[in-house]
């Protein structure tokens, strides 16, 4: 059992060049989420989905796009990368609530993107 | 959801009992509290959560006061490994994503 999986583990981009940071979870959790980590700012969402084919805005989307085509992928893509987009960013998945219930994340171990 | 409380930082000697605290003065009665730690480089880590009762796993205790605004996270023997940042959060049930504070440092040494 991999648990959350993040690649790359590092990347260095040029403003205005796109990506994808992939994302991949191995126990059939619904919901999946990305999260960004800047210094002094904590985590910050920028993208959730509750399941396959449905994903929201979370506090920070603009600027990412991200699709979930399947259970166990949650893709992340830059559009077009700005230096303010330099951070660490972190996947997490978990399993539908359930009743009475509180509602654990599982984290990957990040991607650390630096946009020049 | 509730905000939280917590020590900038604390130190703790390797071997000894990490007593972490946290105040959630505002929570409701449907709302729980989660502890999370996020080691150097890593991804958030869960370690427990608990509504009412306090609660025992394999990592830590959670200690809930009877009127439910503040709690304690205890580390029973602290490692050098134990060395994190550790976040308490108080949420609903239900799905909704994580809101992190600042957090407790907590530095163990030998």
């Amino acid at each position: 059992n991999a648990g959350v999986t993040q690649t790359p583990k590092f990347q260095v981009l040029k403003t205005g060049q796109s990506m994808t940071l992939q994302c991949a979870q191995d126990m059939n959790h619904e919901y999946m989420s990305w999260y960004r980590q800047d210094p002094g700012m904590g985590l910050r969402l920028i993208h959730y989905s509750v399941g396959a084919g449905i994903t929201d805005q979370g506090e920070v989307p603009n600027g990412y796009n991200v699709s979930r085509s399947t259970t166990e992928d949650f893709p992340l893509r830059l559009l077009s990368a700005a230096p303010s987009q330099t951070s660490v960013y972190f996947c997490a998945s978990s399993r539908r609530p359930q009743a009475g219930d509180g509602h654990t994340q599982y984290f990957g171990p990040g991607t650390r993107l630096t946009v020049l | 959801d509730a905000k939280t409380t917590q020590p900038t930082s604390m130190d703790c000697a390797e071997g000894r009992a990490a007593n972490l605290p946290c105040n959630h003065s505002t929570i409701s009665g449907n709302e729980y509290v989660y502890w999370y730690r996020q080691i150097h480089s890593q991804g958030p880590q869960y370690i427990i959560h608990g509504l009412k009762n306090n609660e025992t796993n394999e990592m830590a205790s959670l200690i809930i006061t009877e009127d439910r605004k503040s709690s304690t996270l205890i580390l029973p023997h602290a490692t050098l490994r134990d060395t994190a940042v550790y976040y308490c959060i108080v949420r609903t049930s239900g799905y909704s994503t994580l809101t992190f504070g600042k957090g407790t440092m907590l530095l163990v040494s030998p």
